[in-house]
């Protein structure tokens, strides 16, 4: 069975500065895809990033980035120069390429507040 | 990428009562899906609405409790039946415009009393 697991439920960070946050999943699988969303206070649920398990080169999108290290099974992400809009619930998921079902395995989430 | 929509947005309703969620997706896509979303919690899958077929359930979620309808390859319902106060939840529904990627509608907030 897939689980995702997101150790750290609050995080906060201070506008303008950097936060990482962590995720690592379990999975016998070779051939997956890797997502962070994001859920804001209007309960919205939106991509931010996406990984390809294949594809050694991290993610990026504009001010975020993942460090997905296939091996240990993580998958963070990094908020640069972090915007009082970035306050969000963060989730983390993971599906199997090879699944006909499409099913999408999220984490718990992690709360970030960007303080002013 | 796609552009999801669900009516009603939010609801209260009366225990005993049922509320019909629409989700209506601007392309058309092979896979959708509905979740439900417990205060502070994660997201569970309910089920996957299959166009032309029965909807597939996760374990847990019954179809005569939440009985899904897919007409055609950009819409979706679902019914939440004979509510209780814990069926309370926000309700989001998915499509899968690719195989693997996943875009979310603005989800329904239900509170049942």
């Amino acid at each position: 069975a897939q689980t995702v697991t997101q150790s750290q439920p609050e995080m906060s960070v201070q506008e303008a500065e950097t936060v990482t946050l962590s995720c690592t999943y379990d999975t016998s699988e070779n051939n997956y895809y890797l997502f962070w969303y994001k859920q804001p206070p209007s309960r919205q649920m939106i991509l931010v990033i996406r990984q390809e398990a294949y594809k050694q080169q991290n993610a990026t999108e504009n001010r975020f980035s993942v460090n997905f290290q296939k091996a240990a099974k993580s998958f963070s992400l990094k908020i640069s120069d972090s915007q009082l809009g970035d306050t969000a619930m963060y989730f983390c998921a993971f599906i199997d390429r090879g699944s006909t079902l499409g099913r999408l395995y999220f984490g718990r989430g992690t709360q970030l507040t960007v303080w002013p | 990428s796609a552009v999801i929509s669900q009516k009603p947005s939010r609801d209260i309703c009366q225990r005993g009562t049922s509320l019909t969620i629409q989700c209506q997706v601007d392309s058309q896509v092979t896979m959708m899906f509905w979740y439900r979303q417990q205060p502070g919690q994660s997201l569970t899958l309910i089920a996957t609405a299959n166009q032309g077929s029965e909807a597939t359930y996760e374990s847990g979620f019954v179809i005569d409790k939440f009985p899904i309808s897919r007409p055609n390859l950009t819409f979706s319902t679902l019914t939440v039946s004979n509510m209780s106060p814990e069926d309370s939840s926000i309700y989001l529904c998915s499509a899968a415009v690719r195989q693997e990627t996943q875009y979310f509608g603005p989800g329904t907030r239900l509170l049942v009393l």
